[in-house]
Parts: C-alpha cells; sequence; structure tokens
C-alpha cells in the first residue's frame, strides 16, 4: 500500500527554473526520504530528514518537513535537464520498512 | 553500479508460466527488501529479510509468491502461474535498516502476455 500522495503528480519547467513538489503521508514517521528514479531504472537515494528536522539542505535540494500537517516538500534549485526524472518520498516509521509515495514525474526541458 | 545485482533485467514470459529473479548484493547488508512498481505508480513493499530469516511479507505477496534468501546473501522471488496483473517492475533493495536508507537495485521488469 501506498503511504500517501505526492502533488503534483507531473511538472515541467524550464532548465534554470526551482521546481517543488510535495508529499503527504498519513501515520507517524521516523524519518522521511526522498528518492529519485530514471525511466526504467532502480530508485537512487537523495536525502533524508528526521521527524525532529525542519529543513535539510544538500547541494542543490532543500527538503522541509512539516510533522503536524504530515507534510513534506523537496525543492531543486537551479533545474538542469539532467534532473529529469520521477521523484519519490518514503517514510520509515516503527516498521523495518519504506512506505513510498506516487511520485511526481519532473520533465525539465532545455 | 549500485551495490545490487539484479537478474534479468527483461523478462517475457506466458502467461501460467513461472518465473524466478535474483538479486545479488555486491556489498554485506543485513536486510534485503523486495519491492513490486506499476507504471506510474510508486514501490510497493512485497517482503523483507534479516539476513536468512523472512520477517514480515505482504498481503500482496499471494501464495504464488515465495522469495528465498539462502545463507543470507542472495534472494530469488519466484512467481508460479503468472498471470497479467504480475506484470511490474521487481525491485531488490539493500539497507542496514530502512532508516538509514536503501540501495535499490536496477530492477527486473516482468512481461506476461
Amino acid at each position: 500500500s501506498q503511504q500517501g500522495e505526492e502533488d503534483p503528480q507531473a511538472l515541467s519547467i524550464q532548465e534554470g527554473e526551482n521546481a517543488t513538489m510535495n508529499c503527504s503521508y498519513k501515520t507517524s514517521i521516523n524519518n522521511l526520504q526522498w528518492y529519485r528514479q530514471n525511466s526504467g531504472r532502480g530508485l537512487v537515494h537523495l536525502i533524508l530528514i528526521r521527524s525532529n528536522e525542519r529543513e535539510k539542505h544538500s547541494g542543490r535540494l532543500r527538503v522541509t518537513l512539516d510533522t503536524s500537517k504530515k507534510s513534506s516538500s523537496l525543492l531543486i534549485t537551479a533545474s538542469r535537464a539532467a534532473d529529469t526524472a520521477s521523484y519519490f518520498c518514503a517514510t520509515a516509521g516503527v516498521a523495518d520498512k519504506l512506505i513510498f509515495g506516487t511520485g511526481t514525474r519532473l520533465q525539465v526541458f532545455p | 553500479d549500485t551495490g545490487v545485482s539484479q537478474n534479468p533485467r527483461h523478462k517475457i514470459t506466458k502467461r501460467g508460466q513461472n518465473v524466478t529473479f535474483r538479486c545479488d548484493p555486491i556489498s554485506e547488508h543485513n536486510r534485503l527488501y523486495w519491492y513490486r512498481q506499476t507504471l506510474g505508480q510508486g514501490p510497493e513493499f512485497l517482503t523483507y529479510f534479516q539476513n536468512e530469516a523472512q520477517l514480515e511479507k505482504s498481503r500482496l505477496l499471494s501464495d504464488r509468491f515465495s522469495a528465498e534468501r539462502p545463507k543470507g546473501s542472495f534472494s530469488t522471488l519466484e512467481i508460479q502461474r503468472t498471470e497479467q496483473g504480475d506484470s511490474a517492475m521487481y525491485l531488490c533493495a539493500l539497507a542496514l535498516s530502512a532508516i538509514y536508507g536503501y540501495t535499490f537495485g536496477s530492477g527486473t521488469r516482468l512481461t506476461v502476455v
């Protein structure tokens, strides 16, 4: 089963613009993680934010977490054509497994 | 090289046939997870192992599915009497623990015709 939903389902932007995608989840969490998936490939871990953190940065990535609203956002700044991929949030809770969202498909045009 | 090798990359099979996928960790990790991903959806949990012990199975894993991890190293996922609804990408992932994040393989794409 999916933990929650991501919004938007699809996003198209020009190179250099920022891309923001949102994730909502349903249960209490230990942490929330973001993954990237290129077409037809496995997922790659991007960044992890703990439940007691509100914001985290990694290069051009910025993640926020609002546990009161059970939501997170991923911001990719100064996007590049190579950022074209699907992005998934995943929550780690009591059970030792990740529950993934439905994903946002990002298309960055040169 | 993701640290996880999955074979085959693609498998086309006729409905009713049995198929087996293999996941080979390149590095040592206690936990090995199997997920299934259909087009346009996120990965859905199937099962996971801690060493050779299978600790949890999803309700998605019907009795036609079986997974093993002998000796706590590589793992196999078998689907018996395949159905068209089994068509999906099957992903293997490794972790010290889910809270630290997964390392995924490239997946095996199954098409049942």
